[in-house]
C-alpha cells in the first residue's frame, strides 16, 4: 500500500530555515516524479516543486525559486524541501505527492492522485 | 490571486445537483487537461475527476467533469450531506510552466 508521511515542519523565523522530508513506501519510488503543494491556513491549494523521477529536472512556483530546494535520495526512498529565507507567507501545510499514473484511451495522465497527511510549516516572529 | 478562477461558494439541498465552474486560459486549461480535488474539514485532498472527465475507481458516478475551452465544470447530481466540502480544480500552465489551481470552492448542503 502506498505511503506517504511527511515531517520536519515546526515554527521558525522569518529568515530562518528549515528541511522537510517525505518517506515513501509501497510503489518503485524512483520510476515517479514527486511534489510538494502547500495549504496556507483557511488559504486553497498552491503547488511548490516538482522534481522528476531520474533528479533531471526540477521546476518551482515564482513565489520560492531561488530559496527552496527539492531533491531525492533514492536509496532512502525520501523526498526533501529544503527551504531557505523563509517568510511569513510560506507558513502552510506542506503534501508531499506522488505524479499519479492514470490512463485513459490509449494515454496516460499524471493528476495528483496520491497524498501524505501533510506537515505545518510556521514562519513567525 | 489565482490562476484558476472558481466562485468562492456553492451550495444546494439533498438530492439536487450542483454545478462548480473553473475559468482559466488558453496556456492552462485551454491546452491541458482539468482535474477537480475534493477537501473534507481537516483532511488532505481527494482527486475525483482527471483528463477533464474521468472518474478515477471508487469515485461515485454522481460526480461528473466537462470542459469547453478555456473553461471546465464539475457537476455532482444527488446532492447528499457528505458531499460538503471544499473544491478545486487543477491543470498545467505551460506558459508559466507549472502546476496551477483554482482558487476553491466551498460547498454547503442546506
Amino acid at each position: 500500500q502506498l505511503q506517504l508521511e511527511e515531517s520536519g515542519g515546526g515554527v521558525v523565523q522569518p529568515g530562518g530555515s528549515l528541511r522537510l522530508s517525505c518517506l515513501t513506501s509501497g510503489f518503485t519510488f524512483h520510476s515517479y516524479g514527486m511534489h510538494w503543494v502547500r495549504q496556507a491556513p483557511g488559504k486553497g491549494l498552491e503547488w511548490v516543486a516538482f522534481i522528476w523521477a531520474d533528479e533531471s529536472h526540477m521546476y518551482y512556483v515564482d513565489s520560492v525559486k531561488g530559496r527552496f530546494t527539492i531533491s531525492r535520495d533514492i536509496s532512502k526512498n525520501m523526498l526533501y524541501l529544503q527551504m531557505n529565507s523563509l517568510k511569513t507567507d510560506d507558513t502552510a501545510v506542506y503534501y508531499c505527492l506522488r505524479e499519479g499514473k492514470l490512463s485513459h484511451g490509449n494515454n496516460y495522465y499524471y493528476p495528483f492522485e496520491n497524498w501524505g497527511q501533510g506537515t505545518l510549516v510556521t514562519v513567525s516572529s | 490571486q489565482s490562476v484558476l478562477t472558481q466562485p468562492p461558494s456553492a451550495s444546494g439541498t439533498p438530492g439536487q445537483r450542483v454545478s462548480i465552474s473553473c475559468s482559466g486560459s488558453s496556456s492552462n486549461i485551454g491546452s491541458n487537461t482539468v482535474n477537480w480535488y475534493q477537501q473534507l474539514p481537516g483532511t488532505a485532498p481527494k482527486l475525483l475527476i482527471y483528463s477533464d472527465n474521468q472518474r478515477p475507481s471508487g469515485v461515485p458516478g454522481r460526480f461528473s467533469g466537462s470542459k469547453s475551452g478555456t473553461s471546465a465544470s464539475l457537476a455532482i447530481t444527488g446532492l447528499q450531506a457528505e458531499d460538503e466540502a471544499d473544491y478545486y480544480c487543477q491543470s498545467y500552465d505551460s506558459s508559466l510552466r507549472g502546476w496551477v489551481f483554482g482558487g476553491g470552492t466551498k460547498l454547503t448542503v442546506l
